[in-house]
C-alpha cells in the first residue's frame, strides 16, 4: 500500500527549511528518501532502518519513529539545487517495496 | 561512469507492436528492478529479481513481461503495448532488496503510436 507524503508541494526562498512527511498503515522495515529532478532518473538521498534512527546528508536530514510509522526529511538552508520531487520509499517485512507520491520542491532565488 | 545503463533512451512503437526495453549494469548487484514512470506520478514497481528470482507486483498486467538471462543484464518486454503504457521506464540495480540504495539507470521514454 502507498506511503502518504504530505505536503504536495511547496514552494520556499532560498535559505529557508522544509520538512516533507511520509507515512505508512503498515509496520515499516525501512524508509528510503530520493529526490529527483525533472527530466532525470531518482537519486538516492538516505536510508533509515531503525526506529528512532536519524541521518543527515549535508542540510538533509531524516527521522524515522517505527511505531508511528512515519519518517520525516528535513531541509535546512535550502539551496536552489534543492528544488525537484522528493519520494519517500516504504520496505515493510514482506518485502514489498514502494514509492510515495512524491512532493514537489520548489527553491526560489 | 555510467552504473546502470538502459538502452534505448527513447523508444516510439505502435500500438500493439512488441517491444523489448534492456538495462545493463555495471555494479554487479544481485537485485534488479523496472518501474513505470508516468507523468508526475511516483515511479510504480513492475517486477524485481533478487539474483534468478522473478517477483512480480501483484498489479503488474500480463502485458508485460521480463528476463534477466544474466546478473548484469535485464529486459522488459511489453507484449502488444496500449496508449496507456507510454511512460518513462526505469530500471534500478541494488545490492541487496531490503536495506540497500536502488541505483537508477536514465530511463527509457516509451512513446506508444
Amino acid at each position: 500500500q502507498q506511503p502518504v507524503q504530505s505536503p504536495q508541494a511547496v514552494i520556499l526562498r532560498e535559505g529557508e527549511d522544509a520538512v516533507i512527511n511520509c507515512s505508512s498503515s503498515k509496520a515499516l522495515y525501512s524508509v528510503h528518501w530520493y529526490r529527483q529532478k525533472h527530466g532525470e532518473a531518482p537519486v538516492f538521498l538516505m536510508i533509515l532502518l531503525k526506529g528512532g534512527e536519524q541521518k543527515g546528508h549535508e542540510k538533509i536530514s531524516a527521522s524515522f519513529n517505527e511505531k508511528k510509522q512515519q519518517s520525516s526529511l528535513y531541509l535546512t538552508a535550502s539551496q536552489l539545487s534543492y528544488s525537484g520531487t522528493y519520494f519517500c520509499g516504504t520496505q515493510d517485512y514482506g518485502q514489498n517495496f514502494v514509492f510515495g507520491p512524491g512532493t514537489r520542491l520548489s527553491v526560489l532565488p | 561512469d555510467a552504473m546502470v545503463i538502459q538502452n534505448p533512451r527513447y523508444q516510439v512503437t505502435q500500438f500493439g507492436k512488441p517491444v523489448t526495453l534492456s538495462c545493463s549494469q555495471t555494479l554487479n548487484h544481485n537485485v534488479m528492478y523496472w518501474y513505470q514512470q508516468k507523468s508526475s506520478q511516483a515511479p510504480k514497481l513492475l517486477f524485481h529479481y533478487y539474483d534468478k528470482d522473478f517477483n512480480n507486483e501483484a498489479d503488474t498486467p500480463d502485458n508485460f513481461q521480463s528476463r534477466r538471462p544474466n546478473t548484469s543484464f535485464c529486459f522488459l518486454d511489453i507484449r502488444s503495448p496500449g496508449l496507456g503504457d507510454a511512460a518513462m521506464y526505469l530500471c534500478a540495480a541494488a545490492p541487496l532488496a531490503r536495506t540497500d540504495t536502488q541505483y537508477f539507470g536514465p530511463g527509457t521514454r516509451l512513446t506508444v503510436l
